[in-house]
């Protein structure tokens, strides 16, 4: 089956760091993605991961461990506009399959 | 800097219409994709096409259907609208093209059926 999981809710205040985590269980990998959602708006992609390791690109860097079927976003110095749902996605083999997602509030 | 279109951000419809949904993408990408977004659901796949006239379903293609007759347009076909069809419903597409791949989004069509 294809299982992909993620918290549904996380809290923070202006200028911490928070980490977003993603498990997931596919019958194939070709890659993982990140993507931000603003409420009523499209999601934007923010990081893409194939090998293991920390991929780095910017604000939005994300880890990926494919022997555990893991990864994570790391939010650092965040800002009120980081507020927005953080949607995990697979690649399994040419079709994404999406998390629900994690809806981030920040609070000054 | 325009690369996914959708034809209408917000449509109503009335039960049993037909209803076409237009996605476009300015990126000559093989891969298009059909969502829908609801609440609680996440993201779920209706259809995809890897290719012109070249269609898949995807996990929940049920009273959906979809035509891909030129490369940069896809379009969503729901022959008989129903209430529950009520939702988000965004296009992507992709191309395989190595380790850069990503995903673009259309803004979306916020579609109500009553």
């Amino acid at each position: 089956g294809q299982n992909i999981d993620q918290p549904t809710e996380m809290t923070a205040t202006e200028g911490a760091i928070v980490q977003i985590n993603c498990t997931y269980q596919t019958s194939g990998f070709n890659g993982l993605f990140w993507y931000q959602q603003h409420a009523g708006e499209a999601p934007t992609f923010l990081s893409y991961n194939v090998l293991d390791g920390l991929e780095e690109k910017g604000r939005f860097s994300s880890f990926l461990s494919r022997s555990k079927g893991y990864s994570y976003l790391p939010l650092k110095e965040l800002q009120m506009k980081d507020s927005a749902s953080y949607l995990c996605a697979v690649r399994s083999p040419n079709k994404l399959i999406f998390g629900t997602g994690t809806r981030l509030q920040v609070f000054p | 800097d325009v690369k996914v279109t959708q034809s209408s951000r917000y449509l109503v419809k009335r039960t049993g219409e037909k209803v076409f949904l237009e996605c476009v993408q300015d990126m000559d990408h093989e891969n298009m994709f059909w969502y829908r977004q609801d609440p609680g659901l996440g993201l779920r796949l209706i259809y995809f096409s890897y290719d012109v006239k070249m269609k898949e379903k995807g996990d929940i293609p049920e009273g959906y259907s979809v035509s891909r007759e030129k490369k940069e347009r896809f379009s969503l076909i729901l022959e008989s609208a129903s209430t529950n069809q009520t939702s988000m419903y965004l296009c992507a597409s992709f191309t395989l093209a190595g380790d850069t791949d990503t995903q673009y989004f259309g803004p979306g069509t916020r579609l109500t059926v009553l």
